[in-house]
């Protein structure tokens, strides 16, 4: 069962340019996370975010949980060419289950 | 280094031929799972075990087989391999506790191809 679908598919934007990811979810979640993907590699755990929380910071990365939309979103400020990769959220069962649930993913580019 | 680590990185086999791919942590997580990846379909749980002799089925456990002797180890079996099992698996962990709020993390991937 696909819980996360994240939005757009594929962003492409110049060096230095925000990036903006969307997540929507279907179900009640405990919390939500979002990973970092290169390339066929294995994914890498950026945040985290609760679902009594509504917003996160962890360098450049802002996330936004609006669990009333059923939604989040990830920023990354002043973007490089490094973060080229692929972005998930992941969500959490309500009760704090392991069981994670990822969605397709958004694919972003970062042109120098 | 606190590391997932997993056994072969890439793998071409043959239909039917029985085969397993390693994975273990060095963090003491109690916490293991397997996913598989494709294409958009994003990744999809196969199995996942919460501590030392307790494993279950996640979304796509057809085919494959777990077992989690020791805490480190989580083995994915698969018993009689066929072409729609040709997938990006990973394997990863995480602590376990009531209430949970723990990121997994991943190995670097098996790339296998049934042919």
């Amino acid at each position: 069962s696909q819980q996360g679908e994240e939005d757009p598919q594929a962003l492409s934007i110049q060096e230095g340019e925000n990036a903006t990811m969307n997540c929507s979810y279907k179900t009640s979640i405990n919390n939500l996370q979002w990973y970092r993907q290169n390339s066929g590699r294995g994914l890498v755990h950026l945040i985290l975010i609760r679902s009594n929380e509504r917003e996160k910071h962890s360098g450049r990365l802002r996330v936004t949980l609006d669990t009333s939309k059923k939604s989040s979103s990830l920023l990354i400020t002043a973007s490089r060419a490094a973060d080229t990769a692929s972005y998930f959220c992941a969500t959490a069962p309500p009760g704090g289950g392991q069981n994670f649930v990822f969605g397709p993913g958004t694919r972003l580019s970062v042109l120098p | 280094e606190a590391q997932v680590t997993q056994n072969p990185r890439y793998l071409i086999t043959v239909t039917g031929k029985k085969l397993t791919v390693t994975c273990s942590q060095n963090m003491n997580h109690e916490y293991m799972s397997w996913y598989r990846q494709d294409p958009g379909l994003g990744l999809r749980q196969i199995y996942y075990s919460m501590n030392v002799e307790v494993t279950d089925k996640g979304d796509v456990p057809e085919g494959y087989k777990v077992s989690r002797k020791e805490k480190r180890n989580f083995p994915l079996i698969l018993e009689s391999p066929s072409p729609n099992q040709t997938s990006l698996y990973f394997c990863a962990s995480s602590p376990w506790g009531s209430g949970g709020g723990y990121g997994y993390t991943f190995g670097s991937g098996t790339r296998l191809t049934v042919v």
